[in-house]
């Protein structure tokens, strides 16, 4: 089975600060990854996506996340983040039948101005 | 608005008491799948339908819980003879036959008092 560690559970930085989440999976085989964000008070929204291809994809708002195979890696960045993006920041990859997504235990970020 | 309906939004019930949630997915999504958030932790997968099919279920579906996919439209998850340890955030995703990710609802809150 699927499992997710998601290294940080709660990020504070300031306004400007670079980010990044980690996040490492277990399944060897192929996998989708898949990065969701959810805003106080809002529902989850897929942030961005890695299904084959380049390993460096990018998502909304300014976010990227690479992936890295030979780690079990799919880390996510933001060279410089803003207090809107204060959120819970969830890993999931997706393996296996149905396409079913396992979810990691998130990772609070609050942003100071 | 055309996206995942959850409702009611907000439940609160006695212990022993049955709910029923109803999920409108995204009106071409085939897939439909149901998710517990407890406080602290990520989504945990509880069951997946394609069309009216209900193809998988994880063991934390007790045989209290019981879900219903008809005619391949809405859902509904009802949960008999509650309990205190049922109370969670109970997320409805849909997605499409081509897989992108998910999309999520805005969730029902269950409360057990």
């Amino acid at each position: 089975a699927q499992s997710v560690s998601q290294h940080n559970h709660h990020v504070i930085l300031s306004e400007a600060a670079s980010l990044e989440l980690g996040c490492n999976y277990s399944y060897g085989g192929t996998v989708n990854l898949f990065w969701y964000v959810q805003y106080p008070g809002q529902h989850l929204q897929l942030l961005l996506k890695y299904f084959s291809g380049d390993p460096l994809v990018k998502g909304i708002k300014g976010f990227e996340a690479e992936f890295i195979k030979s780690k079990f890696s799919f880390n996510l960045r933001k060279p410089s983040v803003q207090w809107s993006d204060t959120a819970e920041y969830f890993c999931a990859p997706e393996s296996g039948s149905n396409y079913k997504l396992t979810f990691g235990k998130g990772t609070l970020l609050t942003v100071n101005p | 608005d055309t996206g995942v309906s959850q409702d009611p939004r907000h439940k609160i019930t006695k212990r022993g008491q049955n709910v029923t949630f109803r999920c409108d997915p995204i009106s071409e999504h085939n897939r439909l799948y149901w998710y517990r958030q407890t406080l602290g932790q990520g989504p945990e997968f509880l069951t997946y339908f394609q069309n009216e099919a209900q193809l998988e279920k994880s063991r934390l579906l007790s045989d209290r819980f019981s879900a219903e996919r008809p005619k391949g439209s809405f859902s509904t998850l009802e949960i008999q003879r509650t309990e205190q340890g049922d109370s969670a955030m109970y997320l409805c995703a849909s997605s499409t036959a081509g897989f992108y990710g998910y999309t999520f609802g805005s969730g029902t809150r269950l409360t057990v008092v």
